[in-house]
């Protein structure tokens, strides 16, 4: 199902190799950054997340890296597979007391040739 | 635990007519978002709730756009009356209190003929 933009970046890797998507946040006071899957026809499914007093986070083959300095962040897919294929989208916020407000990213679209 | 529930899963209407989508979110949950997601403009923010309080309607398009939280279970957002360019998916997602990891509900997909 459509649910993304037609002109996102796409990456596309073979089965089995290392993805890498980039994302490049604009608010320096942000503070909370998260990764996001969306599949077609799904909601957004979170990945996982990195706090700014940590440079680099490791889940299970996926880490994300942080460098605060120019503002970048990075996802890693170790081993991508056909599953992995799909739009991802990183995300920030810097904390509220009242809310958590996200910024979202514009997506990059995996897709994983088999 | 179910996720956040969105209903319907599609909606076709003709113009000018009413509609009210529905999200319950997560038990638990404090925060809830209501947000849209088109091809051209990716996913937008519309408003938020914190303890079923309005914290920030800024992304509400127009005065047909209307959201409610009655109570921690449910918020339903109006659009009155619908126009053909308000047709996107339009997503709920709640949050717990003291994290900011949002859970996106499987969305409603609109369609204004």
């Amino acid at each position: 199902g459509e649910s993304v933009g037609l002109h996102l970046p796409t990456l596309s890797v073979q089965e089995g190799d290392n993805s890498i998507i980039n994302c490049a946040y604009s608010n320096s006071a942000s503070d909370y950054f998260i990764w996001y899957k969306q599949e077609s026809g799904k909601g957004p499914q979170f990945i996982i997340d990195i706090r700014s007093n940590m440079d680099k986070r490791q889940g299970q083959r996926v880490t994300v890296l942080l460098n605060k300095t120019v503002k970048h962040l990075s996802l890693q897919i170790a081993a991508t597979q056909p599953g992995d294929s799909a739009v991802y989208f990183c995300a920030e916020t810097r904390a509220y007391n009242a809310g958590n407000m996200l910024t979202f990213g514009g997506g990059t679209r995996l897709m994983v040739k088999p | 635990d179910a996720g956040v529930i969105q209903s319907p899963r599609h909606e076709v209407t003709e113009m000018g007519q009413e509609v009210t989508l529905r999200c319950k979110p997560i038990s638990g949950h404090n925060s809830l978002f209501w947000y849209r997601q088109t091809m051209m403009r990716g996913l937008e923010l519309l408003i938020y709730f914190n303890n079923n309080v309005p914290i920030d309607d800024s992304g509400m398009p127009e005065d047909r756009f209307s959201a409610k939280m009655p109570n921690a279970s449910f918020s339903t957002l109006k659009i009155q009356p619908s126009e053909p360019r308000d047709s996107a998916v339009y997503f709920c997602a709640s949050s717990p209190t003291n994290t900011d990891t949002q859970y996106f509900g499987p969305g409603t997909r609109l369609t204004v003929l």
